[in-house]
């Protein structure tokens, strides 16, 4: 199992430009969140998704928008970039079969917005 | 409002030598606290949460509601130790959860 997964590992955008991010959970995982982490913060968290639909959501725009698909990978977004978007966003999945969700982080996508 | 703090943004000991990461929370229900670690080149990953009362390489962290706070600690530091360290906090049981991450510690271990 190769874990979590996220592609692209890199790419640079300009203001006002659309990107699409996309995650593969690890394998038996149903659940998948979101996290951006600016430059020495930590993670801030964006928004999750199970069942197809958005289950909870941080304090982000609505610029930022997010999909599950039925085989509970997920794409994050970004409307209308700007350069305060610039960061790594983290994809992490879970399960919500067990009591406590232990979350699984991928290696992250770094944005950059110009 | 949730909220996590680590006062340390870096935090450098001798090989050796105790190690304690300071955590403080801010959450009006039962949380659950986590430590995440993130090594060099290497994905974020949890390192240990307070459910589990258990002792992971070495270290160990008690979630003292009183003051708040969940303090990782370790009593000898080795060089393998050197990460970043982020003390987190969930809702516990929650069927949507999201994580509330600190800004971070970097640890390094001076040999």
């Amino acid at each position: 199992d190769a874990g979590v997964t996220q592609s692209p590992t890199h790419l640079i955008k300009t203001r006002g430009q659309q990107v699409t991010l996309r995650c593969s959970p690890k394998s038996g995982h149903d659940t998948v969140s979101w996290y951006q982490q600016a430059l020495g913060q930590g993670p801030q968290f964006i928004f999750q998704y199970y069942e197809e639909e958005e289950r909870q959501r941080g304090n982000f725009p609505d610029r930022f928008s997010g999909h599950q698909f039925p085989n509970y990978s997920s794409e994050l977004n970004v409307n209308a970039l700007l350069l305060g978007d610039s960061a790594l966003y983290l994809c992490a999945s879970s399960s919500l079969a067990g009591v406590t969700d232990t979350q699984y982080f991928g290696p992250g996508t770094r944005l950059t917005v110009l | 409002a949730q909220r996590v703090t680590q006062p340390e943004k870096l935090l450098s000991v001798f090989k050796g030598a105790p190690v304690e990461l300071k955590c403080n929370y801010s959450y009006s229900g039962s949380p659950e606290l986590f430590w995440y670690v993130q090594y060099s080149r290497q994905r974020l990953q949890l390192l240990l949460r307070h459910i589990s009362r258990e002792s992971i390489k070495g270290f160990t962290a008690d979630l003292n509601k009183g003051e708040t706070s969940f303090h990782l600690k370790k009593p000898f530091a080795q060089e393998e130790d050197s990460a970043m360290y982020y003390c987190a906090l969930s809702t516990l049981y929650s069927s949507a959860s999201k994580i509330i991450f600190g800004s971070g510690t970097r640890l390094s271990i001076r040999p």
